[in-house]
């Protein structure tokens, strides 16, 4: 069972645009929701996290929007560059930062490609 | 000095061999993870190791085993490799209220 769902699993987009990767979850005890970047023969690194007590964070160019009716956040990437191009995870926990004992369940990633 | 450094980065090895996968963090951590990403990117939770103690194992074959000789360090042991544990492994850490750090991976290829 897979606990967070992720799309899409490749996009496309123009230099300057705007990306938008979706992520859905189950659990309900999940409160705590990061996303990752990672680049190729690299490790995971942590973009930006949300809690479930606020709807929007932004950092830089980053949004992450949270839905707690619906159990769905999303990522967007204003004026997407193309150093952006990486692979993105979302991902849920239990624990404020995961760091729980259950650890992150990630979703499938999705490949993300801007184009010059 | 890199947070979480794992060793080898690179391991190619033969059905049947045990193999062992190093990792260490110097970030002062409590808690330390092995994570596996397969061949489509998904990245599975492994082992949670904290203290010294192991906390969560997943369903994962006995023939993996995370050793933690000190609190810096937490090494996966694989015994009777097969074809299908090809794939990165990454150690990661995290403190109390902190955020999960990973490692640059380790590709392990079965062959």
């Amino acid at each position: 069972q897979q606990q967070v769902k992720q799309s899409p699993q490749s996009l496309i987009v123009q230099k300057g645009g705007i990306s938008i990767i979706n992520c859905a979850y189950e659990n309900t005890a999940f409160d705590y929701f990061p996303w990752y970047q990672q680049f190729p023969g690299k490790g995971p690194a942590l973009l930006i996290a949300i809690r479930p007590d606020v709807s929007e964070k932004k950092e830089g160019r980053f949004t992450i929007s949270f839905n707690k009716s619906a159990k769905q956040f999303s990522l967007h990437i204003m004026d997407s560059q193309p150093g952006d191009s990486a692979t993105y995870f979302c991902a849920a926990s239990i624990g404020i930062s995961g760091g729980g004992a259950d650890g992150l369940t990630f979703g499938k990633g999705t490949h993300l490609i801007i184009q010059p | 000095d890199t947070a979480v450094s794992q060793t080898p980065k690179y391991l190619v090895t033969q059905m049947g061999n045990d193999k062992s996968i190093k990792c260490e963090q110097n970030l002062g951590h409590d808690t330390m993870y092995w994570y596996k990403q397969d061949s489509k990117k998904f990245l599975k939770i492994m082992f949670s190791y904290n203290n010294k103690e192991l906390i969560i194992n997943e369903t994962v074959p006995n023939r993996f085993s995370p050793k933690s000789p000190d609190k810096a360090h937490l090494n996966l042991h694989i015994n009777s490799l097969e074809l299908g544990d090809s794939a990165v492994y990454f150690c990661a850490t995290t403190g109390s209220g902190n955020t999960i750090y990973f490692g640059e991976g380790s590709w392990l290829t079965v062959v």
